[in-house]
């Protein structure tokens, strides 16, 4: 029930393109899904995040869509650019954050020029 | 305002000596947590700190691990007797309420 399901383990997009990363989860009582960037070497970064009263949620050329009934949300970037190619990850977690995060496995994105 | 710190970034330790990492949150936050990056995988949850108090440490292995943050400096996780499954990146995340900032990370290499 803690797990959070994400797909594809992989994604290779041309420039210009839209990315969609996918991820799915058990736990009724996740109430915060946030969407991280990780470069090689570095740290997560905040992306975008969402809360279960709101469809959609864009911020630029990022959107995140979230299907309560479905227990699925996605990432879609628009106009994917290389310096987009990162390994991304979904998260969600409970109880108005303080944060134990339940991590997806992690979408390696690759933007080709 | 800087970011989460965490040192040292690259720490290469031999079977059985002992490894702490260290991690200095963002100005203004209470909250620490601290996630375990095997290679090709996911951040896996381990502990969450408060000042003085650990809140939560579902995450934590029950032996040679520990986690403080105490009233002064960093919060420090340490790993005793280290083996060779526990190489790995250890990130260090400051929240002030909702949204967690995570440091780059250390990471460790257990030779």
């Amino acid at each position: 029930q803690q797990q959070v399901k994400q797909s594809p383990q992989s994604l290779i997009v041309q420039k210009g393109g839209i990315s969609i990363i996918n991820c799915a989860y058990e736990n009724t009582a996740f109430d915060y899904f946030p969407w991280y960037q990780q470069f090689p070497g570095k740290g997560p970064a905040l992306l975008i995040a969402i809360r279960p009263d709101v469809s959609e949620k864009k911020e630029g050329r990022f959107t995140i869509s979230f299907n309560k009934s479905a227990k699925q949300f996605s990432l879609h970037i628009m106009d994917s650019q290389p310096g987009d190619s990162a390994t991304y990850f979904c998260a969600a977690s409970r109880g108005g954050a303080t944060n134990k995060l339940i991590f997806g496995t992690g979408t390696l994105l690759a933007v080709q020029p | 305002n800087a970011g989460v710190m965490q040192n040292p970034r690259h720490l290469v330790r031999r079977r059985g000596q002992e490894a702490r990492l260290r991690c200095s949150p963002m100005k203004g936050h209470s909250h620490v947590y601290w996630y375990r990056q095997l290679p090709e995988e996911g951040l896996k949850f381990m502990v969450y700190l408060q000042k003085e108090n650990i809140i939560d440490e579902s995450g934590m292995p029950k032996e040679r691990f520990s986690a403080e943050f105490p009233k002064e400096g960093p919060s420090i996780l340490r790993i005793q007797q280290v083996v060779r499954g526990d190489s790995a990146a250890y990130f260090c995340a400051s929240s002030p309420q909702e949204e967690a900032f995570f440091g780059q990370g250390t990471r460790l290499t257990v030779v």
